[in-house]
Parts: structure tokens; sequence; C-alpha cells
């Protein structure tokens, strides 16, 4: 079966540029979370999702991040004026909404801003 | 607060012989640990769980992990190692309190040689 999707795999963006980056769960999971991926690090919690509810957003960096999943399907972490500390890797995860639940991860979407 | 410390940035093995990633977490309350790979411009993969019951768990490729509370690791292992089995391993916690979003620790590389 189809695994979670992410698009743009890669994205340059100029310093001051938003972005859009998109996530396509696994049909049928509840649950969504979005983490950032800096180099040579672990992945670090941004938002979650349950359903169309964002229920924890304790993760993300300034109000210049924002995510949204307004039909509980596929959701989308915007950036707006971004910056260079942004370059990272942007995974989208999905689980059946669980506590215990294992996460399925996309591929991630690569961001370099220059 | 929750962590996880992979205290090896990285682990060299021969072919064919054993593997050990070591883990150890903090978390209040019952822990829910997991161990992911992750492939250059890959997502990362699951391999195995630890939620209740038996502390030795088994998962894919022949890995499996031991939980011990004790000392709070969940260690990954396996018995004879692959080439193939070089890649990026990652530990990551949650607790049922935390909406299932994981604490991940900064990862270790692992390079088997031939």
């Amino acid at each position: 079966g189809a695994g979670v999707s992410q698009s743009p795999r890669y994205k340059v963006a100029k310093r001051g540029q938003d972005v859009a980056l998109r996530c396509d769960p696994i049909s049928g999971h509840v649950s969504l979370f979005w983490y950032q991926q800096a180099l040579g690090q672990g992945p670090e919690f941004l938002t979650y999702f349950q359903n169309e509810a964002q229920l924890d957003k304790s993760g993300l960096p300034s109000d210049r991040f924002f995510a949204e999943r307004p039909e509980g399907s596929v959701s989308t972490l915007k950036i707006q004026r971004t910056q260079q500390e942004d370059s990272a890797v942007y995974l989208c995860a999905s689980s059946l909404g669980q506590w215990a639940d294992t996460q399925y991860f996309g591929p991630g979407t690569r961001l370099t801003v220059l | 607060a929750q962590s996880v410390a992979q205290p090896e940035d990285q682990v060299n093995v021969a072919e064919g012989n054993p593997l050990t990633v070591k883990c150890t977490y903090s978390v209040s309350g019952n822990p829910y640990l997991f161990w992911y790979v992750q492939y250059p411009n890959r997502g990362l993969q699951f391999l195995l769980k630890y939620i209740t019951g038996d502390n030795l768990v088994k998962g894919s490729y022949g890995f499996e992990a031991e939980f011990n509370k004790s000392q709070t690791s969940f260690h990954l292992k396996k018995p004879s190692a692959l080439v193939s089995d070089s890649a990026l391993y990652f530990c990551a916690v949650s607790r049922g309190d935390s909406w299932g979003k994981f604490q991940f620790g900064a990862g270790t590389q692992v390079v088997v040689t031939p």
C-alpha cells in the first residue's frame, strides 16, 4: 500500500520568501506529525494533528511557522519570510491514532534557504 | 520532560560480527520506545518498538532490542551485521500523555565493513 508522501522533495528559497510543504498521510491514519531535522541531528517535534484538530503546536519555532489539515487528511506546513536557520529536512509522519502506535514517516522535504 | 541519549556518534563493525547500538532514556511514567533507521535521502523506517510485556523485542531485518527498566536503556542489537545495515539509527521515546509525539536521540551512524 501507499506510504506517506511529501512534496516537493527539495525546495530552494530565497531568504524572505514564503514556502508551503505538503504531506499526504497513509489513508485512514488519524494522527499526523511534523518534525524538523537539522543536519546531523535527530528529528525535532513541531506540531501534531488529530484529524483536522491541531492539538499540539508547542514545537513550532516561531509564529512564521503555520500548519493546517483542514479536512483531516492532507496537511500543509507553511513557513513565512524564510530565514537561513529554517534550512532543514521537514518530515511528516502519520499513525492510526493511539499513543503507542507506530509513526510512519515520509521521505521528507529538504528546504534550503539562501 | 523526556529525553533520549545515544552515546555513540558512530559504531564500526565488521560484517558478520554482532552489532549493538546504545540508547538510554529519561521519561516520567511508562515509556514507549522505538528504533528507526534512516538511509541517505530517505525518511525514517520503523524497526521495532517496546510498549509493554516481554523485555526482548524482535523487529525487522533481524534486529532486536532489550528493554532494561533499571538501567533505563533500550539497546538495539543484531547478531550478525551486514554491509547493508550501514545507515543512521535513531532511538525515540514517547509517553502516554504526550499525544504520542516522539523525542529522538541524536542518532548513531553504523558502518559495517566487508
